[in-house]
Parts: structure tokens; sequence; C-alpha cells
């Protein structure tokens, strides 16, 4: 059973300031990773993905990805308070139906 | 426009009663899941299909059971629903076992008494 831990819980930065998430898979099997964004009372929405060692950037975020190392990150740079959310990290393999979600990082961003 | 949309979005239940939680999806999806998120936590994998009138078992089964009767539709069921299980149930569909992202639904937030 693939496991997949997210840190730290929680992370509180200043506006303006660089947030960096982090998650790791147990499965050495593992193709996909998606950063998915939840604001609070709201449901998940995906905001990065990434299936390639290296780098993707999209606006204000990077996300990373060593999939020797079973490793992804996603950093926020110039964050904004409506960056202020849960991020939930998942993976899963190709051919397999099952995607396991980590426990969440919770942001909050300080005016 | 992808669509997943679950009923009720909100049920109070009493402890031992029958709870169903509906998803219908118009994404032409073959995939859907159902999972649970407790309070400030991550989600976790009650069931999920790949086709019609077959369902499997994900990471915490117990006291769930799942009916998907058609491509479009997935339900969850609690036959005896216990205080343990109150919590946001969100239903999720994806088109194939590739890169695409689950598109998650809105949630059901049931509440066992």
């Amino acid at each position: 059973q693939q496991k997949v831990q997210q840190s730290p819980e929680s992370l509180i930065v200043p506006e303006g300031g660089m947030a960096s998430l982090n998650c790791t898979s147990s499965d050495r099997n593992v193709d996909y990773f998606w950063w998915y964004r939840q604001h609070s009372g709201k449901s998940p929405k995906m905001l990065m993905s990434i299936f390639s060692n290296g780098e993707k950037e999209e606006g204000r975020f990077t996300v990373h990805l060593n999939k020797a190392s079973l490793h992804t990150s996603l950093h926020i740079r110039d964050s904004q308070p409506s960056d202020s959310a849960l991020y939930l990290c998942a993976a899963a393999n190709y051919g397999n139906e099952k995607i396991t979600f980590g426990a969440g990082t919770k942001l909050t961003i300080k005016p | 426009e992808a669509a997943v949309t679950q009923s009720p979005r909100s049920k109070v239940a009493v402890t031992g009663g029958k709870v169903t939680l509906s998803c219908h999806q118009t994404n032409n999806h073959d995939y859907m899941y159902w999972y649970r998120q407790d309070t400030g936590h991550g989600l976790r994998l009650i069931h999920y299909s790949y086709v019609a009138d077959s369902t499997e078992k994900g990471d915490i089964p117990d006291g769930y059971k799942a009916s998907r009767p058609s491509q479009e539709n997935f339900s969850l069921i609690l036959e005896l629903a216990s205080l343990s299980q109150t919590a946001v149930y969100f239903c999720a569909s994806k088109r194939g076992t590739d890169n695409q992202a689950p598109l998650f639904g809105e949630g059901t937030r049931l509440s066992v008494l």
C-alpha cells in the first residue's frame, strides 16, 4: 500500500515570502505526482502536476521532482494571503487506478 | 465543461441509520472514487471503480459499501451509520490510468448524531 508523506504539517510565511512544501512517496514505481490546493470549505483543485525529473514553473509556482528519491516539492514565491490553504500531494502509478493522497500542509500567509 | 456533482451537499443522520451519498459525472470518465476527509486533514480512499457494475476497496472500506450502476453514477452507502463516520466525503472522476488529474465534486458534509 503506497503511502504519501507531506511536510511540514503547517507553515506560516509572511506576505511576499517564499513557501516550500515537501512530498515523498513510499512506492518506487510511482509515475505521477499532483499538487492540489484546497481552500477552507471548498473542494480540492489541481494546482500543478509533474511526471518527469526536473522542474516545472507556472507563474509564482514551481514544482520539482526527483524520481530517484521519490520526492517532489512545491515552491510558491511572492506568497499572497489568497495562497492560504491546505496543500495536498497525490501520487499514482501508470496502470494502477488507486490514487493516494498525503495528509496535507496547512499554509498560512501572514499579511 | 467537466463536472462532478454530489448530492446531498450536507446531511444529518442518526446512529444506526442508513445513508446513501450520490455522485454523478458528465465527463465520460471511466474511473470514479470516494474519499473521506476529516477536519483539516488529507483525503483517504474508501472505494473506487473503473467500470460500471464493479467496485474496488480502497484503504479504509470498513463500514462502507459502494455501487456503480452506470458509468456516470457512483454511490457510497453507509448501512449502519456511526459517530466515527462524521466527515466530509468527496467524489472524484478520472479519465484513465494516465497522467490526467482526478476532478473532484464539491463534497458532502455528513454529521452522524
